[in-house]
């Protein structure tokens, strides 16, 4: 596609509920990026692939969260059993390559109640 | 570690004119680089413009441009020529050899609001 995807746009969970976010990057990247973004703040880091391989994953703020990137195109962040301190905006961004600048998508807002 | 700080939680300009958003960055890594992101309330970051640590001249993008002051570890955006669809929140952001050179590292952004 012509742009980094990301769905659900929405998702909505009880908490303890496990969640699956989808992420698909502009075909050809070769690295994916996964961060968090609270209410009125900035992204924050959580983990980083380049093709299949988990690279960083120092940002995750538990053992609840997974990424996993299994085919080195795309990539699923998984919670499980939500809290609401997960409710934020999950952005996925993608480049060419090291050093290059990151393209990223629309975001998946997770609320969790 | 690296840090972003940016100390306008909200700026406002007037149509045509220009506006500067802060930054200020601390890091000691040798090598750098400093972006700015544009988020409209659709909720995409959009990719503004780029200034590397050893770049002997100020970036420039179109409308955009970084006042890049290294010895005061400063790296503005400057908006020339405001537009209302420049109304958005902008996010300066670091990018250091730490960590392998590929996080980010964000600020907490600025409200931007341009009026008529």
């Amino acid at each position: 596609g012509a742009g980094v995807s990301q769905s659900p746009r929405y998702k909505v969970a009880k908490r303890g509920q496990d969640v699956a976010l989808r992420c698909d990057p502009i075909s050809g990247h070769v690295s994916l990026f996964w961060y968090q973004q609270a209410l009125g703040q900035g992204p924050e880091f959580l983990t980083y692939f380049q093709n299949e391989a988990q690279l960083d994953k120092s940002g995750l703020p538990s053992d609840r969260f997974f990424a996993e990137r299994p085919e080195g195109s795309v990539s699923t962040l998984k919670i499980q059993r939500t809290q609401q301190e997960d409710s934020a905006v999950y952005l996925c961004a993608s480049t060419r390559g090291q050093g290059e600048k990151l393209f990223f998508g629309s975001g998946t807002q997770l609320s969790v109640l | 570690a690296q840090k972003i700080t940016q100390t306008q939680p909200g700026m406002f300009v007037q149509e045509k004119e220009a506006v500067t958003l802060d930054c200020t960055y601390d890091t000691s890594d040798p090598s750098y680089g400093l972006f700015w992101y544009k988020q409209p309330s659709s909720g995409e970051m959009i990719f503004l413009i780029y200034q590397g640590s050893y770049d002997q001249q100020n970036a420039t993008e179109g409308r955009y441009s970084l006042n890049f002051q290294k010895a005061r570890k400063s790296a503005n955006l400057v908006i020339s020529a405001s537009q209302l669809g420049d109304s958005a929140m902008y996010f300066c952001a670091m990018r250091g050899i730490t960590g392998g050179g590929n996080k980010l590292t964000f600020g907490t952004g600025t409200q931007l609001k341009v009026e008529l």
